[in-house]
C-alpha cells in the first residue's frame, strides 16, 4: 500500500533563509508526487509535480523539488523564503495507473519569521 | 485556467439535518473527488467518481453519500449530521492525474 510521511508538522525559517520541507513516500513502483499548498481558509493550489520526466522539477514561486528513488524522497525546497510563504504544504503520491486517487501527507504548517 | 466551485464557504446545520455540498467545474474533467480535512490528520477521501453516475468509496465513506447526474457536479450528501462531521470538506476534479481543488466548504454541525 502507498504512504506519505511528511516529517515535521510545523516548520519555522526566517525570511531570507533556506526552505526545506521533507517528504518521503512508500510505494511498490515509483509513483507520480505532487505538492500542494494551501493559505488559510482556501483550497489547495498544486504548486509542482513529478510525472517521471526530469527528477528536478520547477514549480510556481521559486519552489523545486527533487525526485530520489533510492531515498524514495520528494523534498521540497526554495532558497530564499518570503513572508508570503507562510502556508500549509502537503505532499502526496498517486499510483501509476490509477484514477487519479492521490494518498496525501498530514501536511506541513510553515512559518516565516520577519 | 480551471475552475473548482464549490456552493457554500461556511455552513452550520444541526445534528440529524441532511445536508448537501455541491461542487461543479468548468474543464469537462472526468474524475471528481470529495475530501475531508482536519488538523493533524490531512487530507481523507471520502467518495469519487470517474464518470457520469459512477461512484467509488474512498477510506471514510460512512456516513456519507454522492451523487453525479452530470459530468460537471458531484454532490456530496450527510444523510443525518453528526458533531463529528464538523470539518472542511474539499472538492477537487482532474481530466487525468493532477488534482485541482475548490476553495472548501468549512462546516459546523452543533
Amino acid at each position: 500500500a502507498q504512504s506519505v510521511t511528511q516529517l515535521g508538522s510545523h516548520v519555522s525559517v526566517s525570511e531570507g533563509a533556506l526552505v526545506l520541507l521533507r517528504c518521503n513516500y512508500s510505494s511498490s513502483v515509483p509513483p507520480y508526487l505532487f505538492w500542494y499548498v494551501q493559505y488559510p481558509n482556501q483550497g489547495l493550489q498544486l504548486l509542482l509535480k513529478y510525472t517521471s520526466a526530469a527528477t528536478l522539477v520547477k514549480g510556481i514561486n521559486g519552489f523545486e523539488a527533487e525526485f530520489k528513488k533510492s531515498e524514495t524522497s520528494f523534498h521540497l525546497t526554495k532558497p530564499s523564503a518570503h513572508m508570503s510563504d507562510a502556508a500549509e504544504y502537503f505532499c502526496a503520491v498517486q499510483l501509476r495507473g490509477s484514477q487519479g486517487n492521490l494518498i496525501f501527507g498530514k501536511g506541513t504548517k510553515l512559518s516565516v519569521k520577519p | 485556467d480551471v475552475k473548482v466551485t464549490q456552493s457554500s464557504r461556511y455552513l452550520v446545520k444541526r445534528t440529524g439535518e441532511k445536508v448537501f455540498l455541491e461542487c461543479v467545474q468548468d474543464m469537462d474533467h472526468e474524475n471528481m473527488f470529495w475530501y475531508r480535512q482536519d488538523p493533524g490528520l490531512g487530507l481523507r477521501l471520502i467518495y469519487f467518481s470517474y464518470d457520469v453516475k459512477m461512484k467509488e468509496k474512498g477510506d471514510i465513506p460512512e456516513g456519507y453519500s454522492v451523487s453525479r447526474e452530470k459530468k460537471e457536479r458531484f454532490s456530496l450528501i450527510l444523510e443525518s449530521a453528526s458533531t463529528n462531521q464538523t470539518s472542511m470538506y474539499l472538492c477537487a476534479s482532474s481530466p487525468r492525474e493532477t488534482q485541482y481543488f475548490g476553495p472548501g466548504t468549512r462546516l459546523l454541525v452543533l
